[in-house]
């Protein structure tokens, strides 16, 4: 089946320091999928980050990155520079673009630290 | 903003008890998900709804039961509550498009003794 193997956390990293969270994953059962990182904050629900439908592309958000690599069925989050409000639990998902509704697979989620 | 609304957001049940847990939206959403969330393991859909007063099965429902009695709202029931039970359960809704995005709920840790 599909799947998504992530960065097990928990990761630490200083503020201003950069960040790399690593995001593989299998599309056994979907032609194209979609690839997606959901950020769950302390006490709130999940929320998209960012997501990047197009192998090949790049999304970003809030100073986030991510770039979609078929060859490598990679979708890895950086950003240059944390911030301590940074400190959150970050998802990686793959979806199904064909499909008839949003059935997301999810990764195990990356918890990050960010110190002052 | 859209918002999801779960409850409650805490519960220790016993083995053997039913457990109802609660979803609210006010998205105006014709979508809305279960997941469960166990330690370790990414977010695995246990029930779907596409239309009030209609559910489908997700990847693991066995054990669980939903109801979908109006737009905004569908409910988990664990009729007897088995200690495997115990996980983090996320509530979503969305448009239904797949690249539309999914607005979760803050959550309800589960625990069953």
């Amino acid at each position: 089946g599909d799947s998504v193997t992530q960065t097990e956390g928990p990761v630490t990293v200083s503020e201003s320091e950069s960040l790399i969270i690593n995001c593989t994953y299998s599309a056994t059962s979907i032609a194209y999928p979609n690839l997606f990182w959901y950020v769950r904050y302390p006490g709130e629900g999940l929320q998209l980050l960012l997501k990047v439908i197009t192998a090949g592309q790049k999304g970003s958000s809030r100073g986030f990155e991510a770039t979609y690599n078929k060859e490598t069925t990679s979708f890895h989050l950086q950003k240059a520079s944390v911030q301590e409000s940074d400190s959150a639990v970050y998802y990686c998902a793959l979806g199904d673009l064909a499909g008839s509704f949003n059935k997301l697979t999810f990764g195990a989620g990356t918890r990050l630290a960010v110190c002052p | 903003e859209a918002a999801v609304t779960q409850s409650p957001r805490s519960k220790v049940a016993v083995t053997g008890g039913k457990v109802t847990l609660s979803c609210h939206q006010t998205n105006n959403h014709d979508y809305m998900y279960w997941y469960r969330q166990d330690t370790g393991h990414g977010l695995r859909l246990i029930h779907y709804s596409y239309v009030a007063d209609s559910t489908e099965k997700g990847d693991i429902p066995d054990g669980y039961k939903a109801s979908r009695p109006s737009q905004e709202n569908f409910s988990l029931i664990l009729e007897l509550a088995s200690l495997s039970q115990t996980a983090v359960y996320f509530c979503a809704s969305s448009d239904g498009d797949s690249q539309n995005t999914l607005y979760f709920g803050a959550g309800t840790r589960l625990s069953v003794l």
